[in-house]
């Protein structure tokens, strides 16, 4: 079984704090990594993506990714209260001969305190 | 543009009922995915479909069946339903294989 592994939390952090989440999977062919957002009751909103090693940023959002380690990780610079939801890592998997398939973590819930 | 579209929003089944999740997209992907939602469990994958034509079991397959009635619209059946099927169900797609997925706006599922 191809597994995406994610702390649950709650992490809590102060309002302006950077939010460190990681994630970690199993399958060493995997070349596409994702980290969703999700609003309690909404449907799961892309945040960024990553194909290569090293790090990708996107405004207050950095992307890690170590293939050899097999780690993702999303970094959130000068977090804001509307940043608090659950954060899901996505790992694109081949789970049979027929195609690929997104597999997502449990998520991560973060709270950010004004 | 309205994406991925789900039908019904909510619904109420009684144990042993049936019923099909229905999710189309105006999108031209390939691929359509079905996903439930528990508490701390995050998304796990029911069902996929790579292409049109093809159907595939995810990790929790069982109880459930699928069609890719042709590219835009992909269906989800529930033949006797189970209280262990209360949840929340996304469909999503994406255009091709190691891109993002584009999810619907759920389906609030209860057995009772």
């Amino acid at each position: 079984q191809k597994e995406v592994e994610q702390n649950s939390g709650p992490l809590s952090v102060p309002e302006g704090a950077i939010a460190s989440l990681n994630c970690t999977y199993s399958d060493r062919g995997s070349q596409s990594f994702f980290w969703y957002r999700q609003y309690s009751g909404k449907s799961p909103e892309l945040i960024m993506f990553i194909y290569s090693n090293g790090d990708k940023e996107d405004g207050r959002f950095t992307a890690q990714l170590n293939k050899a380690s097999q780690y993702v990780s999303l970094l959130i610079r000068d977090s804001q209260p509307s940043d608090s939801a659950t954060y899901l890592c996505a790992v694109n998997v081949r789970p049979n001969q027929a195609g690929t398939a997104l597999i997502f973590g449990k998520g991560t819930t973060l709270s950010v305190s004004s | 543009n309205a994406g991925v579209t789900q039908t019904p929003k909510f619904q109420v089944l009684k144990t042993g009922q049936s019923m099909t999740l229905q999710c189309a997209q105006d999108m031209n992907h390939n691929s359509m995915y079905w996903y439930r939602q528990d508490p701390g469990m995050g998304l796990r994958l029911i069902y996929y479909s790579a292409s049109e034509g093809t159907t595939d079991k995810g990790e929790v397959p069982n109880g459930y069946n699928v069609s890719r009635l042709n590219k835009r619209e992909f269906s989800l059946r529930l033949e006797s339903a189970a209280p262990s099927q209360t949840s929340v169900y996304f469909c999503a797609s994406n255009p091709y294989r190691n891109t993002e997925a584009f999810f619907g706006q759920g389906t609030r599922l209860t057995v009772v």
